[in-house]
């Protein structure tokens, strides 16, 4: 299994551009998550999926912040504008089954720098 | 609102010595208590978990105590080696699909 695949792994980009984060979780899995890690913060929720629906989001920061899943392997978090304090790595990940194992698997992050 | 309190922030050790990190939780519906580990540049990844049904559990030499009155759980590592040097997290969840994670402690052992 390739496990969780996320891209780009590194990012750089200045200040007011878009930017689209972009994760394709294992198959079968059947919840999706998006987290962001910072010194300061550590790792924060930011919004998960289950069977490619929205379940909560409430960890997204503001209205510049979204999430979509079109399909079951693939989902994209875009940041627009973005801002430097929006500097960090952003993680996907997955599981399998309707009722959380605990078990998440995660990709190896996007790196994002916001200039 | 921090749902889970992890110390110490960074720890040091030998070789051969037992890292032990410590989180406590606030939320008694929460019924999974998962650790992971992260190396640089990687993604988390689940190490050992235990569910508050036993108060401890061992995979290798790896080990979780958890005390469900006091509501705190531990991480223990045997015979601690340089390639354990990694970020740890302890995390919970319950009731619910969300996996809520402590602040992380940076472990570095040394020869």
């Amino acid at each position: 299994d390739a496990g969780v695949i996320q891209s780009p792994r590194h990012e750089v980009t200045e200040m007011g551009q878009e930017v689209t984060l972009r994760c394709k979780p294992i198959s079968g899995h059947n919840s999706l998550f998006w987290y962001r890690q910072t010194m300061m913060r550590g790792l924060e929720l930011l919004i998960y999926f289950n069977n490619n629906v929205p379940i909560d989001d409430s960890g997204m920061p503001e209205d510049r912040f979204s999430a979509k899943m079109p399909n079951a392997s693939f989902s994209t978090l875009k940041i627009q504008p973005s801002e430097p304090r929006d500097s960090a790595v952003y993680f996907c990940a997955s599981s399998s089954g309707g009722r959380i194992s605990g078990e998440l698997f995660f990709g190896e992050g996007s790196r994002l720098t916001v200039l | 609102q921090q749902q889970v309190k992890q110390s110490p922030q960074s720890l040091i050790v030998q070789k051969g010595g037992i890292p032990i990190i410590n989180c406590a939780y606030e939320n008694t519906a929460f019924d999974y208590f998962p650790w992971y580990q992260q190396f640089p540049g990687k993604g988390p990844a689940l190490l050992i978990a235990i569910r508050p049904d036993v108060s401890e559990k061992k995979e290798g030499r790896f080990t979780i105590s958890f005390n469900k009155s006091a509501k705190q759980f531990s991480l223990h590592i045997m015979d601690s080696q340089p390639g354990d040097s990694a970020t740890y997290f302890c995390a919970t969840t319950g009731g619910g699909n969300k996996l809520t994670f402590g602040t992380g402690t940076q472990l570095k052992v040394e020869l």
